[in-house]
């Protein structure tokens, strides 16, 4: 089965800095790439995704970069804020089997 | 937006008991939902995903018996832990989706279970 490594799992910058998440899949059938935000004890929102017939994708400070070859992906977040501060995880799906399969998670702390 | 909800928000139960948790959607109606664990300081485990009006298909490790699944309308899914113990406490997190959401899934806000 599907399985997505994450790195780092924590990560802290100063305000205005970017911030860079990588994962890695296993599986080259998976074909749609979604990165979720999670604050403590609440539920992950979706804050960006991407899929395979596609290499970047951007919205506002957000951006997510596709490497099919290299069973590689990444989530880019620039002029990183405060309330960025919280956990990340990146998945990769099969949409054949819908089954999300999550990475390992990224804690943020992003300092003033 | 699509929306989910989770019933209840939070439970602490006796070791032993049942407990069940409910997932709807609320403005659509889906076809699948997915039920996920999530232990503190770890990533979401897929526990089962559900189809309306079929049986649940549980992942490997998962009891079936122990944790039932039942999805017998399309805006309603229910996870009762059976004979719940202290090391099924944890923080269950339901998720839906629709054909027309192709593959993204909508998630509910979680039960924190805690048992004693």
């Amino acid at each position: 089965g599907e399985n997505v490594e994450q790195h780092p799992s924590t990560l802290s910058v100063q305000e205005g800095d970017s911030a860079v998440i990588k994962c890695t899949y296993s599986d080259s059938a998976s074909n749609y790439f979604p990165w979720y935000k999670q604050e403590l004890g609440k539920r992950p929102q979706l804050i960006i995704d991407i899929r395979s017939n596609v290499g970047e994708k951007k919205d506002q400070r957000i951006a997510v970069t596709l490497n099919k070859t290299a069973k590689h992906f990444s989530l880019h977040i620039t002029e990183t804020q405060p309330e960025d501060s919280a956990v990340y995880f990146c998945a990769a799906v099969n949409t054949g089997f819908q089954k999300l399969v999550f990475g390992t998670g990224t804690r943020l702390l992003v300092s003033p | 937006g699509a929306v989910v909800s989770q019933h209840p928000s939070w439970v602490i139960c006796k070791s032993g008991t049942s407990v069940k948790i409910e997932c709807r959607s609320l403005d659509f109606q889906a076809t699948t939902m997915f039920w996920y664990r999530q232990f503190p300081k770890q990533s979401l485990m897929l526990m089962a995903t559900s189809n309306e009006g079929s049986k649940a298909t549980y992942e490997q490790g998962v009891e079936k018996d122990k944790f039932l699944i039942n999805h017998a309308s399309l805006t309603l899914s229910t996870l009762t832990v059976t004979s719940a113990h202290p090391e099924d406490s944890s923080f269950y997190i339901c998720s839906a989706t629709a054909l027309a959401f192709q593959e993204t899934q909508y998630f509910g806000p979680g039960t924190r279970l805690l048992v004693l």
